[in-house]
């Protein structure tokens, strides 16, 4: 069975930083692009990033660019997300997700950004 | 402003059939068969109901269906019932992410 089990959200202040991972398995996560996925309170859902199988492409939204860093360990079946410089508006439901077919998703992990 | 363009709200009495569209470009919805729909209760996560276009994954109701002609994605829920009212939305690959619709609030 397909897992993705999201941790390391909670709440930090603007400014603050905050590493989230996911932990994949139940299937070859070394092949597969992986992403970030974010929905904030009341809102819709928004892609907030990418990272292909080798890590070779790695892309961003724009209202992440330069403060969020992907990264992934094939060898932990892990994926990653380093987040600086947090706002408030980045407060969110983040799930990392796989759009492989089919599509798998984690549960998410909150992240609340707050003084 | 989303992506892709989804209704805000559909609307339909238990029974009937409703179908909501997600419009993109050449670029995401028009050149790939990677389309997606989520349905989305309160304080849950997504649930994947369609991939690749009209793939329905194992355990959901074949009163879901979809289809895709040109940049324009459809699902349609047939047999309206009670437990279908939720959010949904429609993803769409693209060469190097993938972009949302907005999200669909469905009454029944």
């Amino acid at each position: 069975e397909v897992q993705l089990v999201e941790s390391g959200g909670g709440l930090v202040k603007p400014g603050g930083s905050l590493r989230l991972s996911c932990a994949a398995s139940g299937f070859t996560f070394s092949s597969y692009s992986m992403n970030w996925v974010r929905q904030a309170p009341g809102k819709g859902l928004e892609w907030v990033s990418s990272i292909t199988s080798s890590s070779t492409y790695i892309y961003y939204s724009d209202s992440v660019k330069g403060r969020f860093t992907i990264s992934r360990d094939n060898a932990k079946n892990s994926l990653y997300l380093q987040m600086n410089s947090l706002r408030a508006e980045d407060t969110a439901v983040y799930y990392c997700a796989s759009f492989a077919s089919p599509p798998q998703w984690g549960q998410g992990t909150l992240v609340t950004v707050s003084s | 402003q989303s992506a892709l363009t989804q209704p805000a709200s559909v609307s339909g009495s238990l029974g009937q059939s409703i179908t909501i569209s997600c419009t993109g470009t050449g670029s995401d919805v028009g050149g790939y068969n990677y389309v997606s729909w989520y349905q989305q209760h309160p304080g849950k996560a997504p649930k994947l109901m369609i991939y690749d276009v009209d793939k329905r994954p194992s355990g959901v109701s074949s009163r879901f269906s979809a289809s895709k002609s040109g940049n324009t994605a459809s699902l349609t829920i047939s047999g309206l019932q009670a437990e279908d009212e939720a959010d949904y939305y429609c993803t769409s690959y693209t060469s190097s992410n993938v972009v949302f619709g907005g999200g669909t609030e469905v009454t029944v």
